[in-house]
């Protein structure tokens, strides 16, 4: 089935502790990218990526790494998580040209 | 900057009743907006698009680019459109994206 994985679906962790968030698509997609949810505030990108070492900033990408070594997988990394970063995070993968995302279901993060 | 607004972040309307879905941009440049819906304990998932001119489950969306809006119409709501539904503006070539804030739409039966 095509879609869009992401793990886990839930994480507690503490503010400074390293985490990654990771993300995997089986549909050969070049393009990925990252959004974060929060109340009153609609989902916000984080980066994105066109293709294989290709990525960029979108909106709101401070406190947040990504990479991109394989064409299917593409990490967020929160190197030192604060509480600001907890929100509800969506991975999302679209094909050539302007094709539709596809989104993942969500990881729900909480930095005590 | 690039903005969407969505202005009503709640709307109940009866079951066959006519449904409007606000959507409004800022955007220097040539717009693509997408409408987003989300069905609960379901992934969001494209609705449609404005280049496509479709219309997918009785909702249609024109862009009108004097008004920069891009409203979501369906003449007849029915129970099964219950979800949250986010406008979606993409520039840069479609790599970035600007959401709205949502709108969760209840038809009331």
């Amino acid at each position: 089935e095509a879609q869009v994985t992401q793990n886990p679906r839930y994480l507690i962790t503490v503010t400074g502790k390293k985490l990654t968030v990771t993300c995997s698509q089986n549909m050969n997609h070049e393009y990925m990218s990252w959004y974060r949810q929060d109340p009153g505030l609609g989902l916000r990108q984080i980066y994105y990526s066109m293709n294989v070492e290709v990525t960029d900033k979108g909106d709101v990408p401070e406190g947040y790494k990504v990479s991109r070594k394989e064409k299917r997988n593409f990490p967020l990394i929160l190197e030192s998580p604060s509480p600001n970063q907890t929100s509800l995070y969506f991975c999302a993968s679209r094909g050539g040209g302007r094709q539709k995302l596809f989104f993942g279901s969500g990881t729900q993060l909480s930095v005590l | 900057a690039q903005r969407v607004t969505q202005p009503e972040k709640l709307l109940s309307v009866f079951k066959g009743a006519p449904v409007e879905l606000k959507c409004n941009y800022s955007y220097s440049g040539s717009p693509e907006l997408f409408w987003y819906v989300q069905y609960s304990r379901q992934r969001l998932q494209l609705l449609l698009r404005h280049i496509s001119r479709e219309s997918i489950k009785g909702f249609t969306a024109d862009l009108n680019k004097g008004e920069t809006s891009f409203h979501l119409k369906k003449p007849f709501a029915q129970e099964e459109d219950s979800a949250m539904y986010y406008c979606a503006l993409s520039v840069n070539t479609g790599n970035q994206f600007y959401f709205g804030t949502g709108t969760s739409l209840t038809v009331i039966p």
